[in-house]
């Protein structure tokens, strides 16, 4: 069974630039999370898809955007990068509904914005 | 709105010793509680869910309480050994059981040798 996968693994970006992070949920999982991590803090939660569709937003700015694709893989979208982005963005899949409560988390995607 | 918090924010013990890591979430009402593991720079690693009916769980070392009526979850980690240093978290859901995750800051634990 394969786990959550992410790309890329890092990635530096220019203040202004728009930037396009991707997940693989595991398999079987209809649900997609995305959380963006900043130092010594916990996740904080941006968006979740269900089968396609925002099932839930976070406090981030429209800037940040989201898609989900029929196989379930997902893409997070961040446009006029500021300063303040540079963090660790986390996806987590999970099987939704009936198929269980845990969520499985993907290593991240380390973004710096100079 | 659904606050988590753990104390301490980091901890170090020798080697051998048991760790006990604690978090508090304001609203009783969750669906379950998850405690994570993360080591630097890395992704997060599922260790332990417990549903809100559950009073504990268990895996090998890891030993994971809930009281929901005092908003209180332990996380006890038995003979701890070096690999054992990390950044635990814990994170209950928001909105249903698989929901957005609230979480808490985590606790950063150095095992010393």
């Amino acid at each position: 069974e394969t786990g959550v996968t992410q790309s890329p693994t890092h990635l530096i970006k220019t203040r202004g630039q728009q930037v396009t992070l991707r997940c693989s949920s595991q398999s079987g999982h209809n649900t997609v999370s995305w959380y963006q991590q900043a130092l010594g803090q916990g996740p904080q939660f941006i968006f979740q898809y269900y089968r396609e569709e925002e099932n839930g937003r976070g406090n981030f700015p429209p800037r940040f955007s989201g898609l989900q694709f029929p196989n379930y893989s997902s893409e997070l979208n961040v446009n006029a990068l500021e300063l303040d982005d540079s963090a660790l963005y986390l996806c987590a899949s999970s099987p939704g509904g009936s198929g269980g409560d845990e969520q499985y988390f993907g290593p991240g995607t380390r973004l710096t914005v100079t | 709105k659904q606050e988590v918090t753990q104390i301490p924010a980091a901890l170090s013990v020798p080697e051998g010793e048991n760790l006990v890591l604690n978090c508090s979430f304001t609203d009783s009402a969750i669906y379950n509680l998850q405690w994570f593991r993360q080591d630097p720079g890395k992704g997060l690693t599922s260790l332990l869910l417990i549903q809100s009916s559950q009073r504990e769980q268990t895996s090998g070392r890891l030993n994971a309480s809930l009281d929901k009526s005092s908003g209180r979850s332990t996380l006890y980690i038995a003979a701890s050994q070096p690999g054992d240093s990390a950044t635990y978290l814990c994170a209950v859901p928001e909105g249903g059981s698989w929901g957005k995750l609230q979480f808490g800051a985590g606790t950063q634990v150095v095992v010393t040798p």
